[in-house]
């Protein structure tokens, strides 16, 4: 079974500070991994994804991510963050043979003033 | 064309009402899903459609019937809910199994719920 873990509810950051959102996942088997954003009242936005390749991924945004199958992570970056960054992000997995995808239960970004 | 189209944006509906939420799609993905969102909490699969056949249903109540008439559309036709059911529906696309590469959901905007 799958399982994705979003260990971080909640992350308050000062603007221009950087964030580091952190996601892990347990699979037995090989996984797509993505980062998604949701803004109020909206649908969710893929922000990156990792299907195979570079493990440093760059996403839309200024935000990034590096896959590290030893640790079973997936952590998303931004060097700098603005108050539009506020926001709900998601991390999901895929496994790579079937339709399903698991959502990690979410961290919310504030970035403050 | 990239987008996944939802309607109604949002739906005020009684307990007695019959309804239906439509989703459409123009990408060509063989994989299309109903997914519901509580508020603050991750979205919740519901029903996945692979090449308009029903492949995953998550153990939702009958009230909630979901529909895939072509490979571009999807329905979710609503009966008899409760307000417990009030939420954010929102439909989702993929390439699906059997085709592709990019392997991302596609999601809509979301339709929002109330059940009075």
């Amino acid at each position: 079974a799958q399982s994705v873990t979003q260990l971080d509810s909640q992350v308050p950051v000062f603007e221009e500070a950087p964030v580091e959102l952190r996601c892990n996942y347990s699979s037995s088997v090989s996984v797509y991994l993505f980062w998604y954003v949701q803004y109020p009242n909206q649908g969710l936005q893929l922000l990156l994804k990792y299907l195979s390749g570079s493990t440093l991924v760059k996403g839309i945004n200024g935000f990034e991510a590096e896959f590290n199958k030893s640790q079973t992570s997936f952590h998303l970056r931004k060097p700098s963050v603005h108050i539009s960054d506020t926001a709900e992000y998601f991390c999901a997995v895929r496994v790579n043979t079937g339709n399903q995808f698991y959502f990690g239960t979410g961290t919310s970004l504030t970035v403050i003033p | 064309d990239t987008e996944v189209t939802q309607t109604p944006k949002h739906l005020v509906m009684g307990m007695t009402n019959k309804k239906s939420l439509k989703c459409e799609q123009h990408m060509g993905h063989r994989a299309m899903y109903w997914y519901k969102q509580k508020a603050k909490k991750p979205p919740e699969l519901m029903f996945v459609y692979s090449y308009e056949k029903l492949s995953i249903n998550e153990s939702v109540p009958s009230r909630f019937s979901p529909e895939c008439p072509n490979s571009s559309l999807l329905n979710l036709h609503l009966h008899a809910l409760q307000p417990e059911d009030s939420a954010l529906y929102l439909c989702a696309s993929s390439h699906g199994r059997q085709g592709g590469s990019t392997g991302e959901l596609f999601f809509g905007e979301g339709s929002r719920l109330t059940v009075l």
